[in-house]
Protein backbone atom coordinates (compact mmCIF):
# COMPACT_ATOMS: atom_id res chain seq x y z
CA UNK A 1 0.00 0.00 0.00
CA UNK A 2 1.16 3.62 -0.91
CA UNK A 3 1.99 6.06 1.82
CA UNK A 4 3.31 9.56 1.41
CA UNK A 5 5.24 11.32 3.83
CA UNK A 6 5.36 15.00 4.36
CA UNK A 7 7.86 16.00 7.38
CA UNK A 8 7.88 18.04 9.25
CA UNK A 9 4.22 18.98 9.69
CA UNK A 10 4.81 22.57 9.95
CA UNK A 11 7.36 25.14 8.99
CA UNK A 12 8.21 29.25 10.13
CA UNK A 13 10.46 31.09 8.07
CA UNK A 14 11.02 34.57 7.80
CA UNK A 15 9.94 36.32 4.46
CA UNK A 16 12.76 36.12 1.10
CA UNK A 17 14.03 33.25 2.81
CA UNK A 18 14.35 30.31 0.37
CA UNK A 19 12.88 26.80 1.39
CA UNK A 20 12.36 23.31 0.52
CA UNK A 21 9.45 20.87 1.73
CA UNK A 22 9.96 17.66 1.35
CA UNK A 23 7.53 14.60 0.24
CA UNK A 24 8.42 10.51 -0.10
CA UNK A 25 6.64 7.96 -0.79
CA UNK A 26 7.12 4.35 -0.43
CA UNK A 27 5.81 2.59 -3.70
CA UNK A 28 8.05 3.78 -6.73
CA UNK A 29 5.79 2.30 -9.13
CA UNK A 30 3.76 5.93 -9.77
CA UNK A 31 2.01 7.95 -13.16
CA UNK A 32 3.25 10.96 -11.54
CA UNK A 33 3.23 13.41 -8.90
CA UNK A 34 1.66 16.47 -7.91
CA UNK A 35 1.92 19.23 -5.75
CA UNK A 36 -1.12 21.06 -4.32
CA UNK A 37 -1.78 24.54 -1.68
CA UNK A 38 -4.85 24.76 0.47
CA UNK A 39 -5.66 27.63 1.79
CA UNK A 40 -7.43 27.24 5.15
CA UNK A 41 -11.09 26.50 4.88
CA UNK A 42 -11.01 26.01 0.78
CA UNK A 43 -10.09 23.61 -1.67
CA UNK A 44 -6.88 22.61 -3.29
CA UNK A 45 -5.31 24.25 -6.20
CA UNK A 46 -2.71 22.02 -8.27
CA UNK A 47 1.02 23.78 -8.36
CA UNK A 48 3.19 21.55 -9.94
CA UNK A 49 2.47 18.42 -11.93
CA UNK A 50 5.65 15.82 -12.73
CA UNK A 51 5.29 13.20 -14.88
CA UNK A 52 7.16 9.81 -13.75
CA UNK A 53 9.69 10.41 -16.33
CA UNK A 54 10.08 13.82 -15.31
CA UNK A 55 13.18 14.93 -13.15
CA UNK A 56 11.67 18.40 -12.61
CA UNK A 57 9.38 21.13 -13.24
CA UNK A 58 9.27 24.96 -12.68
CA UNK A 59 6.00 27.59 -12.03
CA UNK A 60 7.61 30.96 -11.29
CA UNK A 61 8.82 30.84 -7.66
CA UNK A 62 8.38 27.34 -7.38
CA UNK A 63 10.51 24.25 -8.44
CA UNK A 64 9.52 20.65 -7.69
CA UNK A 65 11.66 17.59 -8.36
CA UNK A 66 11.09 13.99 -8.44
CA UNK A 67 13.63 11.25 -7.72
CA UNK A 68 11.56 8.14 -8.53
CA UNK A 69 13.81 5.47 -7.53
CA UNK A 70 14.41 6.66 -3.89
CA UNK A 71 10.60 7.78 -3.65
CA UNK A 72 11.62 11.42 -2.95
CA UNK A 73 10.36 14.61 -4.52
CA UNK A 74 10.92 18.08 -3.24
CA UNK A 75 8.80 21.70 -3.48
CA UNK A 76 11.52 24.68 -4.27
CA UNK A 77 9.99 28.10 -2.61
CA UNK A 78 12.19 30.67 -3.95
CA UNK A 79 12.13 34.14 -1.69
CA UNK A 80 9.50 33.02 0.22
CA UNK A 81 6.52 35.75 0.94
CA UNK A 82 3.75 36.08 3.41
CA UNK A 83 1.06 35.53 0.55
CA UNK A 84 2.68 31.67 0.15
CA UNK A 85 1.53 30.87 3.76
CA UNK A 86 -0.54 27.74 3.34
CA UNK A 87 -0.44 24.21 3.33
CA UNK A 88 1.35 22.22 0.64
CA UNK A 89 0.35 18.55 0.11
CA UNK A 90 2.03 16.28 -2.48
CA UNK A 91 0.10 13.40 -3.93
CA UNK A 92 0.91 10.40 -5.89
CA UNK A 93 -0.73 8.83 -9.22
CA UNK A 94 -0.56 5.14 -8.56
CA UNK A 95 -0.61 2.27 -10.85
CA UNK A 96 -4.35 1.28 -9.37
CA UNK A 97 -5.49 4.93 -10.65
CA UNK A 98 -5.43 6.29 -6.74
CA UNK A 99 -4.14 9.24 -5.76
CA UNK A 100 -2.64 9.49 -1.96
CA UNK A 101 -2.06 11.93 -0.32
CA UNK A 102 0.81 12.80 2.24
CA UNK A 103 -0.78 14.76 4.97
CA UNK A 104 0.93 17.96 4.10
CA UNK A 105 3.20 20.57 5.42
CA UNK A 106 1.40 24.07 6.80
CA UNK A 107 3.69 27.07 5.91
CA UNK A 108 3.64 30.34 7.88
CA UNK A 109 6.07 33.07 6.04
CA UNK A 110 6.50 35.96 8.79
CA UNK A 111 6.55 39.37 7.35
CA UNK B 1 -14.34 29.17 -16.16
CA UNK B 2 -13.50 25.62 -15.34
CA UNK B 3 -14.39 24.75 -12.39
CA UNK B 4 -15.85 21.82 -9.75
CA UNK B 5 -19.00 22.76 -7.96
CA UNK B 6 -20.23 21.11 -5.05
CA UNK B 7 -23.34 21.44 -3.27
CA UNK B 8 -24.35 22.22 -0.30
CA UNK B 9 -21.05 23.57 1.33
CA UNK B 10 -22.00 23.57 4.65
CA UNK B 11 -24.79 21.25 6.01
CA UNK B 12 -25.83 19.93 9.49
CA UNK B 13 -27.81 16.98 9.54
CA UNK B 14 -29.35 14.46 12.17
CA UNK B 15 -28.20 10.45 12.15
CA UNK B 16 -29.77 8.23 9.81
CA UNK B 17 -31.42 11.23 7.58
CA UNK B 18 -30.35 10.51 3.85
CA UNK B 19 -28.35 12.37 2.25
CA UNK B 20 -26.67 13.60 -0.90
CA UNK B 21 -23.56 15.82 -1.87
CA UNK B 22 -23.89 16.68 -5.57
CA UNK B 23 -20.43 16.98 -7.67
CA UNK B 24 -20.73 18.63 -11.21
CA UNK B 25 -17.56 19.62 -13.26
CA UNK B 26 -18.13 21.79 -16.56
CA UNK B 27 -14.44 20.53 -18.30
CA UNK B 28 -16.08 17.20 -19.17
CA UNK B 29 -13.48 15.38 -17.74
CA UNK B 30 -13.38 11.43 -17.21
CA UNK B 31 -12.25 11.00 -14.21
CA UNK B 32 -13.66 12.23 -10.69
CA UNK B 33 -13.72 11.07 -7.35
CA UNK B 34 -14.01 11.85 -3.72
CA UNK B 35 -12.11 12.60 -0.55
CA UNK B 36 -12.66 13.42 2.93
CA UNK B 37 -10.35 15.18 4.99
CA UNK B 38 -10.01 14.98 8.74
CA UNK B 39 -7.28 16.26 11.57
CA UNK B 40 -3.84 14.19 11.49
CA UNK B 41 -5.49 11.61 8.62
CA UNK B 42 -5.10 13.77 5.98
CA UNK B 43 -7.44 13.16 2.46
CA UNK B 44 -8.55 10.02 2.22
CA UNK B 45 -10.04 8.57 -0.74
CA UNK B 46 -13.85 7.39 -0.92
CA UNK B 47 -14.40 6.52 -4.30
CA UNK B 48 -13.57 7.01 -7.72
CA UNK B 49 -15.20 6.97 -11.47
CA UNK B 50 -12.63 6.48 -14.16
CA UNK B 51 -15.77 7.17 -16.55
CA UNK B 52 -19.73 6.98 -17.15
CA UNK B 53 -20.82 3.88 -15.39
CA UNK B 54 -17.44 2.99 -13.93
CA UNK B 55 -16.81 3.61 -10.31
CA UNK B 56 -14.62 1.67 -8.01
CA UNK B 57 -14.08 2.21 -4.43
CA UNK B 58 -10.90 4.06 -2.63
CA UNK B 59 -9.44 3.84 0.92
CA UNK B 60 -12.82 4.32 2.98
CA UNK B 61 -15.87 3.43 0.97
CA UNK B 62 -17.68 2.22 4.22
CA UNK B 63 -21.02 4.48 4.48
CA UNK B 64 -20.83 6.18 1.07
CA UNK B 65 -22.73 5.29 -2.00
CA UNK B 66 -21.58 7.14 -5.67
CA UNK B 67 -23.31 6.92 -9.29
CA UNK B 68 -21.92 8.44 -12.51
CA UNK B 69 -24.89 8.43 -14.59
CA UNK B 70 -23.60 11.28 -16.47
CA UNK B 71 -19.70 12.42 -17.24
CA UNK B 72 -20.00 15.92 -15.71
CA UNK B 73 -22.09 14.51 -11.84
CA UNK B 74 -20.87 12.27 -9.66
CA UNK B 75 -22.87 12.78 -6.51
CA UNK B 76 -21.84 11.38 -3.18
CA UNK B 77 -24.49 9.50 -1.47
CA UNK B 78 -25.01 9.24 2.36
CA UNK B 79 -27.75 6.57 2.73
CA UNK B 80 -27.72 6.94 6.93
CA UNK B 81 -25.27 9.27 8.19
CA UNK B 82 -23.49 9.06 11.52
CA UNK B 83 -21.37 11.11 13.55
CA UNK B 84 -18.51 9.89 12.32
CA UNK B 85 -18.73 10.98 8.67
CA UNK B 86 -18.56 14.30 10.36
CA UNK B 87 -15.95 15.42 7.93
CA UNK B 88 -14.67 18.07 5.33
CA UNK B 89 -15.25 16.30 1.73
CA UNK B 90 -13.85 17.40 -1.62
CA UNK B 91 -14.55 16.17 -5.09
CA UNK B 92 -12.41 16.46 -8.12
CA UNK B 93 -11.84 15.64 -11.73
CA UNK B 94 -9.40 15.05 -14.18
CA UNK B 95 -9.25 14.13 -17.85
CA UNK B 96 -8.21 11.27 -17.87
CA UNK B 97 -7.17 8.24 -15.23
CA UNK B 98 -5.00 5.43 -15.13
CA UNK B 99 -2.15 4.99 -17.73
CA UNK B 100 -3.69 7.52 -20.06
CA UNK B 101 -3.70 10.06 -17.38
CA UNK B 102 0.10 10.88 -17.11
CA UNK B 103 0.58 13.29 -19.55
CA UNK B 104 1.07 17.16 -18.21
CA UNK B 105 -2.27 18.14 -19.01
CA UNK B 106 -3.67 15.96 -16.42
CA UNK B 107 -3.97 18.46 -13.50
CA UNK B 108 -6.25 17.50 -10.78
CA UNK B 109 -9.26 20.03 -10.20
CA UNK B 110 -10.83 20.10 -6.82
CA UNK B 111 -14.27 21.71 -5.70
CA UNK B 112 -14.38 24.19 -2.64
CA UNK B 113 -15.34 21.15 0.09
CA UNK B 114 -18.75 20.78 1.56
CA UNK B 115 -18.09 20.56 5.42
CA UNK B 116 -20.64 18.25 6.90
CA UNK B 117 -21.57 17.33 10.44
CA UNK B 118 -24.00 14.53 11.52
CA UNK B 119 -25.40 14.93 14.99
Amino acid sequence: KQEVTQIPAALSVPEGENLVLNCSFTDSAIYNLQWFRQDPGKGLTSLLLIQSSQREQTSGRLNASLDKSSGRSTLYIAASQPGDSATYLCAVYGANSKLTFGKGITLSVRP
Amino acid sequence: EAQVTQNPRYLITVTGKKLTVTCSQNMNHEYMSWYRQDPGLGLRQIYYSMNVEVTDKGDVPEGYKVSRKEKRNFPLILESPSPNQTSLYFCASSPRAGALGTGSGNTIYFGEGSWLTVV
